[in-house]
This record gives C-alpha cells, sequence and structure tokens, in this order.
C-alpha cells in the first residue's frame, strides 16, 4: 500500500492564482482530512470528510473548497490564493470502523507571494 | 485558554538522559489520547496512544490523567533518533464526528 499520497510537493503561486492540492489513498478509510500546519503552531483542520459525497467544515475552512466524489480521493481547492495561506498542508485518512489513528500523507508546501 | 497546551521546548538533552513532556488538555469530553512524532519538515506519526492505566512501548511510557486533565510523556535511555517535535494530540467526539485537536508542540533535541 502506498498509504497516504499528496501532490504537489511543492508549489509558489502568485496572489489571485488558483489551484487543486490532491490527496489520494488506497486504504479504503471512509473518514479524510484536510490540515495546515503554520510554523510553530499546531495543525488546523480545514475540512473532513466522512465518506464519499460528504464533506464538512472544520476550524479553519475559508479560502478553500473540498469534494469526495470518490473513496479514494479528496482534492482540496484554493481559490483566490492569498499570502496568508502560505502554509504547509497535510491529508490524512483513517479508518472509521477501526481505531482512531489518523495516518498523514507527506505534505505540501504552499507559498503565496 | 487553548484546547491542548505543550511547553515548546526546546529541550536539550544529552543521549542517554530521561525526558518528560507533559501537555493539558481543556476540553472535559475528550475521549482518546495520542501522542504523534513529527520529524523536520514530514508528516505526524503516530508514536503511541495514552490510556487511563498507562501505558509502554519500549522506552516509551505515556499517562493519562483525567481528573486532571493531563497527559504525559516519559522517553528513557533517549537516542540521537528521539530528536523530533512530539505532539500532544487529544480527540473529541462531535456531531460531526470525531474531531482531533493538535497541541503545538513540544521540540526535543537530544545530543552527544
Amino acid at each position: 500500500n502506498a498509504g497516504v499520497t499528496q501532490t504537489p510537493k511543492f508549489r509558489i503561486l502568485k496572489i489571485g492564482q488558483s489551484m487543486t492540492l490532491q490527496c489520494a489513498q488506497d486504504m479504503n478509510h471512509n473518514y479524510m482530512y484536510w490540515y495546515r500546519q503554520d510554523p510553530g503552531m499546531g495543525l488546523k483542520l480545514i475540512y473532513y470528510s466522512v465518506g464519499a459525497g460528504i464533506t464538512d467544515k472544520g476550524e479553519v475552512p475559508n479560502g478553500y473548497n473540498v469534494s469526495r466524489s470518490t473513496t479514494e480521493d479528496f482534492p482540496l481547492r484554493l481559490e483566490l490564493a492569498a499570502p496568508s495561506q502560505t502554509s504547509v498542508y497535510f491529508c490524512a485518512s483513517r479508518n472509521g470502523g477501526g481505531p482512531d489513528t489518523q495516518y498523514f500523507g507527506p505534505g505540501t508546501r504552499l507559498t503565496v507571494l | 485558554r487553548k484546547e491542548v497546551e505543550q511547553d515548546p521546548g526546546p529541550f536539550n538533552v544529552p543521549e542517554g538522559a530521561t525526558v518528560a513532556f507533559n501537555c493539558t488538555y481543556s476540553n472535559s469530553a475528550s475521549q482518546s489520547f495520542f501522542w504523534y512524532r513529527q520529524d523536520c519538515r514530514k508528516e505526524p506519526k503516530l508514536l503511541m496512544s495514552v490510556y487511563s492505566s498507562g501505558n509502554e512501548d519500549g522506552r516509551f511510557t505515556a499517562q493519562l490523567n483525567r481528573a486532571s486533565q493531563y497527559i504525559s510523556l516519559l522517553i528513557r535511555d533517549s537516542k540521537l533518533s528521539d530528536s523530533a517535535t512530539y505532539l500532544c494530540v487529544v480527540n473529541i467526539l462531535t456531531g460531526g464526528g470525531n474531531k482531533l485537536t493538535f497541541g503545538t508542540g513540544t521540540q526535543l533535541k537530544v545530543e552527544l
């Protein structure tokens, strides 16, 4: 199993541009999550999904959108990128019927200039 | 008050030392507790779950005190490879399902 994969690893955006961060998992987990981590800060939940077709807002959803058309994929969309969105983005997944353990992808480092 | 509070460190300790990290949480409805490890510029990885009875995994011992809303992690015989940031994580069951809340992490540097 590849586990949780994320692309791209790094990206630089200009203010106002948009992009999609990709996340995929091959563990058949029904729960998936998007977090951002700013320097010296804890992870903040952006959006999460408890299954295909179901998404919900986390703690810091403004400026982001998600979709969950399949169990495997959970892309995060940034519209009109702003410098405040410069961060490291982690995707995670969990087996809803199993332990609470979340498995994280390697992260995407995004800089908005 | 932060939901999960940790001393950010850094804790600089010599190889072989014993080091303890503490964490407090504010929501008494918290259900499960974890320590995650995060290496520099890498993703967090589960180190161990924390149970009320206390649990041990090799050189690592985790304790939970629900009455004081306090979690600890003890690392014995520190190795250079233990250098990382240790995240205290609390799981709360909400109407929307399980919600993990992360502390900002405690940085450990093990030195020769």
